[in-house]
């Protein structure tokens, strides 16, 4: 039950694009389709951004997606707008737990 | 719409027991598997269990196995969190959370959140 590896902190100013990349193993990230990607702002509940590793539930923006490849998950953000600024954190479905990456702070220069 | 109340929290004495509930609304309860999360202050969120849908199958991380229990009463929508032998390193805001998809054993992606009850372990 190791957490999935996260970089601290990206950061990009408003209009470009960013990427997060977050890596598991074969008993988690590369064996399952369950990849997911939460936004959490300070002091709120978390949000699901991403599901099944590149769909976007009702009412998150494109300019939000997911890809994977082997045991690495990604989260590109393009179009960075201010309201982007938050932690994002990756998860992964493993069979009999799900596993959390350590999260990654998102600034907007 | 969907709706996840969290309640229970509050400080305790370590060592000691404390049971969360969370009131669900808004959708077929009996149907999602759930999940309560948990996030010590400052640091990220950590999956604490999960319970089937039917309830029958409940799984736990490492770190509470053995002395936290997950439970669910579908007749009252509610999920339950039973945390025995409580320590310091438990003090966190605890998260009911709800499956996306309809499964028996669910797909460990969260769609809904409730807002969370502080649980602080401390003498």
């Amino acid at each position: 039950q190791s957490a999935l590896t996260q970089p601290r902190s990206v950061s990009g100013s408003p209009g470009q694009s960013v990427t997060i990349s977050c890596t598991g193993t074969s008993s988690d990230v590369g064996g399952y389709n369950y990849v997911s990607w939460y936004q959490q702002h300070p002091g709120k509940a978390p949000k699901l951004m991403i599901y099944d590793v590149t769909k976007r539930p009702s009412g998150v923006p494109d300019r939000f997606s997911g890809s994977k490849s082997g045991n690495t998950a990604s989260l590109t953000i393009s179009g960075l707008q201010a309201e982007d600024e938050a932690d994002y954190y990756c998860c992964s479905y493993a069979g009999t737990y799900t596993v959390f990456g350590g999260g990654t702070k998102l600034t907007v220069l | 719409q969907v709706q996840l109340v969290e309640s229970g929290g509050g400080v305790v004495q370590p060592g000691k027991s404390l049971r969360l509930s969370c009131a669900a609304s808004g959708f077929t309860f009996s149907s999602y598997a759930m999940y309560w999360v948990r996030q010590a202050p400052g640091k990220g969120l950590e999956w604490v269990a999960v319970i089937s849908s039917d309830g029958n199958n409940k799984y736990y991380a490492d770190s509470v196995k053995g002395r936290f229990t997950i439970s669910r009463d579908n007749s009252k929508n509610t999920l339950y969190l039973q945390m025995n032998s409580l320590r310091g390193e438990d003090t966190a805001v605890y998260y009911c959370a709800k499956d996306l998809k309809i499964a028996v054993a669910g797909t460990g992606q969260f769609h809904y959140w409730g807002q969370g009850t502080l649980v602080t372990v401390s003498s």
